[in-house]
């Protein structure tokens, strides 16, 4: 079937770490995209990604970097500079549509992974 | 200002009635694009409907419905025959693809729908 995929569904964290959120989708979309949402509160684009070896800053980037080196991954490294990391993340694709209707682009979901910091 | 608005955090409603999810927006875009997506509490967001700026009539999915009052900028969605299992959190978003971010999805805060038996 196609899907999204999220791995890990926990991670723990330790003061200093780097790690890296997988995300992967077989729904040849060629746009991706990691949100994170914290509690009781909507969805914050983190990073965007619309073709391989492209991608560009969301409204929360400060601590984040993405990698696009294949059309179907996109994973989010949370680096040490993230001062507060615990969150929920949610990686998304959609389709592109060049010539109008960009409006239209539904974007699909993961199933998210939750953060933890030890 | 706050581009999509959820003013229910929480909402009850009673098992095999409607109920009325309120969002209004603000863009002063032509063309723009609003979304529903429902979050049980697993967490995944699973994309409810969707309803263009410059559609006619109302978009309907099964028990959804969104009222779309263009002028109010208003985009309600409406479940009909409410389930058990439709207790969930519900989020309206907003895509204007010609301002800020390209295909940037905004959304608002959410609204706790608890379906009583």
């Amino acid at each position: 079937d196609g899907g999204i995929t999220q791995s890990p569904k926990y991670l723990f964290r330790k003061e200093g770490q780097n790690v890296t959120l997988s995300c992967e989708q077989n729904l040849n979309h060629d746009a991706m995209y990691w949100y994170r949402q914290d509690p009781g509160q909507g969805l914050r684009l983190i990073y965007y990604s619309q073709i391989v070896n492209d991608f560009q800053k969301g409204d929360i980037a400060e601590g984040y970097s993405v990698s696009r080196e294949k059309k179907e991954s996109f994973p989010l490294t949370v680096t040490s500079a993230q001062k507060n990391p615990t969150a929920f993340y949610l990686c998304a694709s959609s389709p592109l549509k060049t010539s109008g209707g960009a409006e239209m682009e539904t974007q699909y979901f993961g199933p998210g992974t939750r953060l933890l910091v030890l | 200002a706050q581009k999509i608005t959820q003013t229910q955090p929480g909402m009850f409603v009673q098992e095999k009635e409607a109920v009325t999810l309120d969002c209004t927006y603000d863009t002063s875009d032509p063309s723009y694009g609003l979304f529903w997506y429902k979050q049980p509490s697993s967490g995944e967001m699973i994309f409810l409907i969707y309803q263009g700026s410059y559609d006619q009539q109302n978009a309907t999915e099964g028990r959804y419905s969104l009222n779309f009052q263009k002028a109010r900028k208003s985009a309600n969605l409406v479940i009909s025959a409410s389930q058990l299992g439709d207790s969930a959190m519900y989020f309206c978003a907003m895509r204007e693809p010609f301002s800020g971010s390209a295909r940037q999805l905004t959304f608002g805060s959410g609204t706790q729908l608890t379906v009583l038996p």
